[in-house]
């Protein structure tokens, strides 16, 4: 079955270092992958999507890679600040209607 | 601004209780969804509906019935038929079929627990 990971352990990092986070999928060729936020108690907030034949996508400080040989997408924050603290959760189209979610990993930025 | 309304925030239901959880969406959007949160586990879809008057199952649809009888509601039904309840519910929409690269936009989520 499709299986999609990112890491379940919180990442600390010091404010202005940049952040990245991994989401791994196995058992399916997605035709693109999306990156949303998610503040504690709140609803999820989209913030990029790469297709499958695009290696990167900027927006901001943001930066997102997709490498489908690996089965691989990585989430960078750049210049990161404590207001960037919250679950980023990966997505992965599953066709039609159905979108495959990470269960989220924690980002934890200190002043 | 235009967005997805849930209500009520939290809510509590008794044992053998059937409670509906309200979705409203003013983004003129075809597609809705209902997803349901658990600690350390990725969002489930439970129903979606592509258009008024239609819905379809998702993973985890058992316990759990919709109705789309306008285009900007969709309200959630948690029966007496679903043993574990207990859980943040997300109701979500978006413009199109989600394989076309259309995004989801997400209400602020209700918080379900049985007494």
């Amino acid at each position: 079955s499709q299986k999609i990971e990112q890491n379940s352990e919180a990442l600390n990092i010091q404010e202005g270092k940049t952040a990245t986070l991994t989401c791994n999928y196995t058992n399916y060729s997605p035709a693109y992958l999306q990156w949303y936020r998610q503040d504690p108690g709140r609803g999820p907030v989209f913030l990029l999507l790469i297709r499958e034949n695009e290696k990167e996508k900027r927006k901001e400080r943001l930066k997102v890679t997709f490498d489908t040989t690996l089965k691989q997408s990585l989430f960078h924050i750049t210049a990161s600040q404590p207001a960037d603290s919250a679950t980023y959760l990966c997505a992965l189209d599953a066709g039609g209607f159905k979108t495959i979610f990470g269960a989220g990993t924690r980002l934890f930025v200190k002043a | 601004d235009g967005g997805i309304t849930q209500s009520p925030k939290y809510l509590f239901r008794k044992e053998g209780q059937n409670v509906t959880l309200s979705c409203e969406q003013n983004l003129n959007h075809d597609a809705m969804y209902w997803y349901r949160q658990d600690p350390g586990q990725g969002l489930r879809l439970i129903y979606y509906s592509q258009i008024v008057n239609d819905f379809q199952k998702g993973d985890i649809a058992e316990g759990y019935s919709v109705s789309r009888e306008k285009k900007e509601s969709f309200p959630l039904t948690v029966t007496s038929a679903q043993k574990n309840p207990t859980a943040f519910y997300l109701c979500a929409s978006s413009r199109g079929q989600l394989g076309s690269g259309n995004t989801i936009y997400f209400g602020e989520g209700s918080w379900l627990t049985v007494v």
